[in-house]
């Protein structure tokens, strides 16, 4: 089955830098790579996601970049604000299943000091 | 509107217990999916239902039972549960099971065995 690695497990920064979360998986039939940002007590909240025929996506202040070949994509926020501050989770999607199986990745906690 | 609705938000119950979890979506999603989340941990998928049918189990002990009384509900019924099963149980939905689909969470059920 696939399998996803992500790093790193902490990432601390100052507010406005940037923050670059990576992750690989192991299945090169993956599809779909989406990314969810959990606050303290909240729901996983699905915050990009790119599938395997783009190799870039943005939305504002975040970007998601997949390398298929050396299977792996990254996440970049850039301009960080302290509320950028949770546990951020990459998945990945098998491309032999047909039921949505997500593998998540074990989780960044990102902290933005003010 | 991307909205997955649980109830209750809280749940204490004892090991000879019976309660049900409760989630409801009007995306008008084909797929529902539960899932367990422990403390520092991502999510671990438990059941998928497509089609209002059961399509996946993994491995789940028969002290839980899911139940898809139509598309827009999706019920676990707890029993005789262990202090080991505390923890966040969240609820998703996508519009199909097939993968590169996004699945949104709902806000989960915090329970608590004691």
């Amino acid at each position: 089955g696939e399998n996803v690695e992500q790093h790193p497990s902490t990432l601390s920064v100052q507010e406005g830098d940037s923050a670059v979360i990576k992750c690989t998986y192991s299945d090169s039939a993956s599809n779909y790579f989406p990314w969810y940002k959990q606050e303290l007590g909240k729901r996983p909240q699905l915050i990009i996601d790119i599938r395997s025929n783009v190799g870039e996506k943005k939305d504002q202040r975040i970007a998601v970049t997949l390398n298929k070949t050396a299977k792996h994509f990254s996440l970049h926020i850039t301009e960080t604000q302290p509320e950028d501050s949770a546990v951020y989770f990459c998945a990945a999607i098998g491309g032999g299943t047909s039921y949505g199986k997500l593998t998540f990745g074990q989780g960044t906690i990102l902290t933005v000091h003010p | 509107d991307t909205e997955v609705t649980q109830t209750p938000k809280h749940l204490v119950m004892g090991m000879t217990n019976k309660k049900s979890l409760k989630c409801e979506q009007h995306m008008g999603h084909r797929a529902m999916y539960w899932y367990k989340q422990k403390a520092k941990k991502p999510p671990e998928l438990m059941f998928v239902y497509s089609y209002e049918k059961l399509s996946i189990n993994e491995s789940v002990p028969s002290r839980f039972s899911p139940e898809c009384p139509n598309s827009s509900l999706l019920n676990l019924h707890l029993h005789a549960l262990q202090p080991e099963d505390s923890a966040l149980y969240l609820c998703a939905s996508s519009n199909r099971t097939s993968g590169r689909t996004e699945q949104y969470f709902g806000p989960g059920t915090r329970l608590t065995v004691t």
